[in-house]
């Protein structure tokens, strides 16, 4: 079955600062790669995601970039906030074929 | 408002003592899941359901069931529970097996 690192298990920033938080998975045929942001005591909410037809997203502050030969995708957020202090999961799936396999996640700290 | 509610949030029971925690959407979503999420350990997924009595193991799915019988509601059921299944609970549901909806969690503490 497919296996999803991540890295760092946390992260300290100060405000304004880029934050990268970086995944490797193991099963070459997966195509969807989801990053979900959990705040405390709250259930973890999709924030980004990627397909493998595509080597890079942004969506304001944030992008994600994928490389497939390497079998890696990471998480960038650029000029961070107080508010993106959370949990990250990362997580990867061939789609149609199984289910979501998680990271173990990455605390972010971002200090004002 | 689509949303995924769980019931209860918060859980103190004692080794044995069967429980069922509750889980339904309002978005007509097919699929639906059950993680649980351990310090260190990330989201493991429990169970997981592509429609109505359509159900399968996912990661860790020891000395749990589950069951689908109407598209809203799969709930998760602890026949006889255990210290170490002493956890934060969610359950998820999805439109294509893809993108996950999560509820808002259940914290259960196993005596």
């Amino acid at each position: 079955g497919e296996n999803v690192e991540q890295h760092p298990s946390t992260l300290s920033v100060q405000e304004g600062d880029s934050a990268v938080i970086k995944c490797t998975y193991s099963d070459s045929a997966s195509n969807y790669f989801p990053w979900y942001k959990q705040e405390l005591g709250k259930g973890p909410q999709l924030i980004i995601d990627i397909r493998s037809n595509v080597g890079e997203k942004k969506d304001q502050r944030i992008a994600v970039t994928l490389n497939k030969t390497a079998k890696h995708f990471s998480l960038h957020i650029t000029e961070t906030q107080p508010e993106d202090s959370a949990v990250y999961f990362c997580a990867a799936v061939l789609s149609g074929y199984s289910t979501l396999t998680f990271g173990k996640g990455t605390m972010l700290l971002v200090s004002p | 408002e689509a949303q995924v509610t769980q019931n209860p949030r918060y859980l103190i029971t004692v080794t044995g003592k069967k429980l069922t925690v509750t889980c339904s959407q309002n978005m007509n979503h097919e699929y639906m899941s059950w993680y649980r999420q351990d310090p260190g350990l990330g989201l493991r997924q429990i169970y997981y359901s592509m429609n109505v009595e359509v159900t399968d193991k996912g990661d860790v799915p020891e000395g749990y069931k589950v069951s689908r019988k109407e598209k809203r509601n799969f709930p998760l059921i602890l026949e006889s529970p255990s210290p170490n299944q002493t956890s934060l609970y969610f359950c998820a549901s999805s439109p294509d097996q893809e993108t996950q909806y999560f509820g808002p969690g259940t914290r259960l503490l196993v005596l």
